[in-house]
């Protein structure tokens, strides 16, 4: 099993451009999860999706859309890339009724120009 | 407001010294803590969580609710223990609210 894997590893935008970050697990999580890393900040909740046909905000949603497109994959849009979301992102995944232990995937390093 | 506090951004120690990295956290109710960690070039990954009250790789924390603490400990620090370790409180959102992280350098 890969577990969580994410796509790309690196990317760097300008300021304007789109993209989407790609994340899959093959563990048949019903729950995944966006969260980005900054310095100093440790990692903050983007947005989730608790099961399969639904998607909640998180702490820091602007900017971001994201589509749970089926059980196992999760994908992250920056529809208009600014310099603040210069960042790394990780996605994860977890059981829905379990102690919570989240798997956390490689994460993807963006840079925005 | 639900909110995990690390003080200590850096702790540098020798290598066989004892180890704490401290965590505080806000909840109202019974929390569920963890503490993860990041290997250089790794992803992050759980180490230890509070309901299980279990010593993995050395490590241990308890869980002191009149402090609302999560202290993790370690009697003899290893090299290889170096790293970057985030404390973590379960959200309402069945998220993860993590600390700010405390990077671990051991020195031989």
């Amino acid at each position: 099993n890969a577990g969580v894997t994410q796509t790309p590893k690196f990317q760097v935008l300008k300021t304007g451009q789109s993209m989407t970050l790609q994340c899959a697990q093959d563990m048949n999580h019903n729950s995944m999860y966006w969260y980005r890393q900054d310095p100093g900040m440790g990692l903050r909740l983007i947005y989730y999706s608790a099961s399969e046909g639904t998607t909640d905000k998180g702490e820091v949603p602007n900017g971001y859309n994201v589509s749970r497109l089926n059980k196992r994959e999760f994908s992250l849009r920056l529809e208009s890339a600014a310099p603040s979301q210069t960042s790394v992102y990780f996605c994860a995944s977890k059981e829905l009724w379990s102690t919570n232990e989240q798997f956390f995937g490689p994460g993807t390093r963006l840079t925005v120009l | 407001a639900q909110r995990v506090t690390q003080p200590e951004k850096l702790l540098s120690v020798f290598k066989g010294a004892p180890v704490e990295l401290k965590c505080n956290y806000s909840y109202s109710g019974s929390p569920e803590l963890f503490w993860y960690v990041q290997y250089s070039r790794q992803r992050l990954q759980l180490l230890l969580r509070h309901i299980s009250r279990e010593s993995i790789k050395g490590f241990t924390a308890d869980l002191n609710k009149g402090e609302t603490s999560f202290h993790l400990k370690k009697p003899f620090a290893q090299e290889e223990d170096s790293a970057m370790y985030y404390c973590a409180l379960r959200g309402s959102q069945g998220n993860l609210i993590f600390g700010k992280g405390t990077k671990l350098s051991v020195k031989p």
